[in-house]
């Protein structure tokens, strides 16, 4: 099956720095990606759509200036949490849908999570 | 605006049969997809219905009622692995993008 990988895994910085979360497809092409954030017990909550080779669109109340997406390739689309502060500690998911004749509209491929801390 | 509502928690036993409904309020509605999530992992896909009926697979079968704005996933045989949180997601017409429910947390006991 489709795979995607994200990395890292955990980071822990501290209050006021930046840190940068990938998001590859492993063995797919992705024109599309999309990057949620999670707390413990609740939902996913879609920050943004990544397309490839254009801006990224943002959902009602998330800050394009502080949560950058990057989406240079079809297989990387990277978020770049900006001075981050302690409220930014939550689990970051991205997914991707595969595209062509194979996809299945329905379903998201996730990579495994960043879980950040900010001190 | 848009809203999916969810059982917050369900409890059955091994062996049993439960059924996780979801009713949603959008526009732009496209399809239901289900999605299954255990603890600290990433969502797996497990079911997508655009139109009306059912869809099985496995132990597995989703439904789906547009009519109603309505849907459900039904989980047959119950093992103990099954426990885990249960989300539906509308797929939405522009972008194809997933909006997700607040999810239900199914615990299987023996």
């Amino acid at each position: 099956g489709a795979v995607v990988s994200q990395h890292p895994s955990w980071v822990i910085c501290k209050s006021g720095t930046s840190v940068k979360i990938e998001c590859r497809s492993l063995d797919f092409q992705a024109t599309t990606m999309f990057w949620y954030r999670q707390f413990p017990k609740q939902s996913l909550m879609l920050m943004a759509t990544s397309n490839e080779g254009s801006k990224a669109t943002y959902e009602q109340g998330v800050e394009k200036d502080k949560f950058l997406i990057n989406h240079a390739s079809l297989t990387l689309s990277t978020l770049t949490v900006t001075s981050a502060h302690p409220e930014d500690s939550s689990f970051y998911i991205c997914s991707a849908r595969m595209t062509g004749a194979l996809a299945n509209t329905g379903e998201l491929f996730f990579g495994e999570g960043s879980r950040l801390t900010v001190l | 605006g848009q809203s999916l509502e969810q059982p917050s928690e369900v409890t059955a036993v091994e062996g049993a049969i439960v059924q996780i409904n979801c009713t949603y309020q959008t526009s732009g509605f496209y399809g239901l997809s289900w999605y299954q999530q255990h603890d600290g992992g990433a969502p797996t896909f497990l079911s997508y219905n655009a139109l009306d009926g059912l869809e099985e697979t496995g132990r597995f079968s989703s439904f789906l009622s547009r009519s109603d704005s309505y849907g459900y996933l039904l989980l047959q045989e119950l093992q103990m692995k099954d426990s885990a949180s249960y989300f539906c997601a509308v797929v939405y017409n522009q972008g194809g993008k997933l909006i997700f429910g607040q999810g239900t947390e199914l615990s299987v006991k023996p």
